[in-house]
């Protein structure tokens, strides 16, 4: 059972465009954490949200926490080359430890 | 940031050998490590939680005699993949967790290649 459904799991575009890629659950997560991957690299983390409604901005990329705290977006503007690439969607749940439940990811392209 | 560094990044070896990836927290120390896997284009798989001071929690269908995991600083994890076979050709990521009230960001290393011939 997949807890953490995150949508589009493939994404071509071309340069300039905007895009979102969500993340939604129908449990309730402490924290969200949204992370990028590079082709044989690790994941990198972008944010980190924790308040239901929270908005954070990185740059050309917007990052929301849904009030109930179980779902999640990403939006970006204006989208870059350099922005392909695996994003991960990472929810934590208040019991646990420490794990993290990972969304199914996106991989994104952009297209110069 | 906090810094995980993993090695080897990449590791080719004969079927029946065995292979240890190391995870180091290089500027913090992780009570709390974790080791994943990840095949092409696809999400990360947890495997297993590795204590420092006490045995791995290992998830459902994972072989915890396949995969054995050491913990024994606040700084290294070891994953050892034993009897490696060609199923076991992976992408191979580990994490650590700051703890405390950021327990759950993890910060990951780069990954191990591993091919198995």
């Amino acid at each position: 059972t997949q807890l953490l459904e995150q949508s589009p799991q493939f994404l071509s575009i071309q340069e300039g465009e905007n895009l979102t890629v969500y993340c939604n659950s129908s449990s309730v997560f402490s924290s969200l954490q949204w992370y990028r991957q590079e082709p044989g690299e690790g994941p990198v983390l972008l944010v980190t949200v924790v308040t239901g409604g929270e908005v954070k901005k990185l740059k050309r990329l917007t990052f929301q926490f849904g009030d109930a705290r179980k779902d999640s977006s990403l939006h970006i503007t204006a989208a870059q080359p350099g922005d392909t690439g695996l994003y991960l969607c990472a929810g934590a749940r208040s019991s646990n430890t420490g794990k993290l439940i990972f969304g199914q990811g996106t991989t994104l392209q952009v297209k110069p | 940031g906090a810094v995980v560094s993993q090695h080897p990044s990449w590791v080719i070896c004969k079927s029946g050998t065995s292979v240890k990836i190391e995870c180091r927290s290089l500027d913090f120390q992780a009570t709390t490590m974790f080791w994943y896997r990840q095949f092409p284009k696809q999400s990360l798989m947890l495997m297993a939680t590795s204590n420092e001071g006490s045995k791995a929690t290992y998830e459902q269908g994972v072989e915890k005699d396949k995969f054995l995991i050491n913990h024994a600083s606040l700084t290294l994890s070891t994953l050892t993949v034993t009897s490696a076979h060609p199923e076991d050709s992976s992408f191979y990521i580990c994490s650590a967790s700051l703890g405390g009230p950021a327990k759950n960001i993890q910060y990951f290393g780069a990954g191990t290649r591993l091919s198995v011939l």
